[in-house]
């Protein structure tokens, strides 16, 4: 069993609606869970990171971790084109230890 | 945060060459890593890299081939040494904070012919 497992998409929504991207994963000794955006041709970028369980909300986005489930989602308010991308979670139980990612979801948002 | 820089952006490499990558971040971090990333696949970490000292190698990666260096708390180096077109990849710096954030470089993409 991987430690993460990842929706793998490919995801096709029209633009406005909400988005709902999850992860699921094995160990409960992860605390620290992060969704990165990552254009084509372009390094990942950290949008949202959260340590507890519950939601973090950053304008149109939101993190949801529920530890007891070991499962974690971001959601996507009212969807624009520019959100278009492959969104990966990735999980760290802290310490010096490393990140570890999911395979990634590629979102496509239509006009 | 942290904003990262690397250089080169990219490059096309002759078989049996090697290649040094440099990673500038913006503002001290605890930790430095390398990550290989291929075409529509998630990230792969190659080695954290320590200041000062040799850097820990993920299973599946040696010294030999991917020497790393971490001179001081902004900077560090990979170098990809005797290429082969199974090294072409994008090879991604990255950073960690001490308020626990990692961010990411924006890669050098890497051809070897």
């Amino acid at each position: 069993q991987k430690e993460v497992e990842q929706d793998p998409g490919p995801l096709s929504v029209p633009e406005g609606a909400i988005v709902s991207l999850n992860c699921t994963y094995s160990n409960s000794a992860f605390q620290y869970f992060m969704w990165y955006r990552q254009y084509s041709r372009k390094g990942p970028e950290l949008l949202m990171y959260t340590y507890s369980s519950g939601n973090k909300e950053d304008g149109r986005f939101t993190a949801q971790v529920d530890k007891s489930s070991k499962y974690i989602s971001l959601f996507i308010r009212d969807s624009q084109p520019s959100d278009s991308a492959t969104y990966l979670c990735a999980i760290w139980p802290g310490g010096g230890n490393k990140l570890t990612f999911g395979t990634g979801t590629q979102l496509k948002v239509e006009l | 945060s942290a904003v990262i820089s690397q250089k080169p952006s990219r490059d096309i490499c002759q078989r049996g060459t090697s290649l040094t990558i440099q990673c500038q971040v913006d503002s001290q971090v605890t930790m430095m890593f390398w990550y290989r990333q291929q075409p529509g696949q998630s990230l792969t970490l190659i080695a954290t890299a320590n200041q000062g000292s040799e850097a820990t190698y993920e299973s599946g990666f040696v010294i030999d081939k991917f020497p790393i260096s971490r001179p001081n708390l902004t900077f560090s180096t990979l170098t990809v040494s005797n290429m082969s077109p199974e090294d072409s990849s994008i090879y991604l710096c990255s950073a960690r904070t001490s308020y626990n954030e990692q961010f990411f470089g924006p890669g050098t993409r890497l051809t070897v012919l």
